[in-house]
């Protein structure tokens, strides 16, 4: 059974940074395309970040620059350090991994993580 | 990036009738490959999205076989053959031929 659970969130100030990790089991993040997904209280979803199996990466226009996103192989698990932090960048934070290699829409989501910007 | 339009916005249904969702893609969304890069997702209240349909028309594992997905190019369809109480919620259209992964606005389904 595939089993992603994030952590990480809080409330934070703008400008602030924070280290969300999503803890995968049933799923390799090695193996897989893994994304990371938000929504902000009462919208809808926007795609965030993504790493492939050849460890490339790619960013969202509205986080690129600011937003990392990489894996532990070891621990099997995905992590997305965000900084200079905005009040725009309050949402729920899911970890999904892609349907399958090559294909960066996901299959399979975690609960997610509630990050809070604000003063 | 590519637009994704989805109409209604919302939709009241009578279990037991059929509803059906559009989606529009503001470029094609097949690939060279062959393949055609939409899908379709369901939110629940309080849940994470939830993968029904992948490339158009493939039920993903679990998926009853009530929900369907067609189209081609830019225009895509997915229809709930009977509405039942637990289809209740917002459903996403996304495309995944091209970064950034976008999703469409959503549309929500009540029941009557």
């Amino acid at each position: 059974e595939v089993q992603l659970v994030e952590s990480g969130g809080g409330l934070i100030q703008p400008g602030g940074s924070l280290r969300l990790s999503c803890a995968a089991s049933g799923v390799s993040v090695s193996s897989n395309y893994m994304s990371w997904v938000r929504q902000a209280p009462g919208k809808g979803l926007e795609w965030v970040s993504v790493i492939y199996t050849d460890d490339s990466t790619y960013y969202a226009d509205s986080v690129k620059g600011r937003f990392t996103i990489s894996r532990d192989n070891s621990k099997n698990t995905l992590y997305l350090q965000m900084n200079s932090l905005r009040a725009k960048d309050t949402a729920l934070y899911y970890c999904a991994r892609g349907v399958h290699v090559g294909v960066t829409a996901p299959s399979y989501w975690g609960q997610g993580t509630l990050v809070t910007v604000s003063s | 990036d590519i637009v994704m339009t989805q109409t209604p916005l919302s939709l009241s249904v009578t279990p037991g009738q059929p509803a059906s969702i559009s989606c529009k893609s503001s470029q094609s969304l097949l690939h060279n490959n062959g393949n055609t890069y939409l899908y379709w997702y369901l939110q629940k209240s309080g849940q994470p999205p939830q993968l029904l349909i992948y490339e158009v028309s493939n039920r993903f594992s679990g998926v009853p076989d009530r929900f369907s997905g067609s189209g081609s190019g830019t225009d895509f369809t997915l229809k709930i053959g009977r509405v039942e109480a637990e289809d209740v919620g917002i459903y996403y259209c996304v495309q995944s031929l091209q970064l950034p992964l976008t999703f469409g606005g959503g549309t929500k389904v009540e029941i009557k």
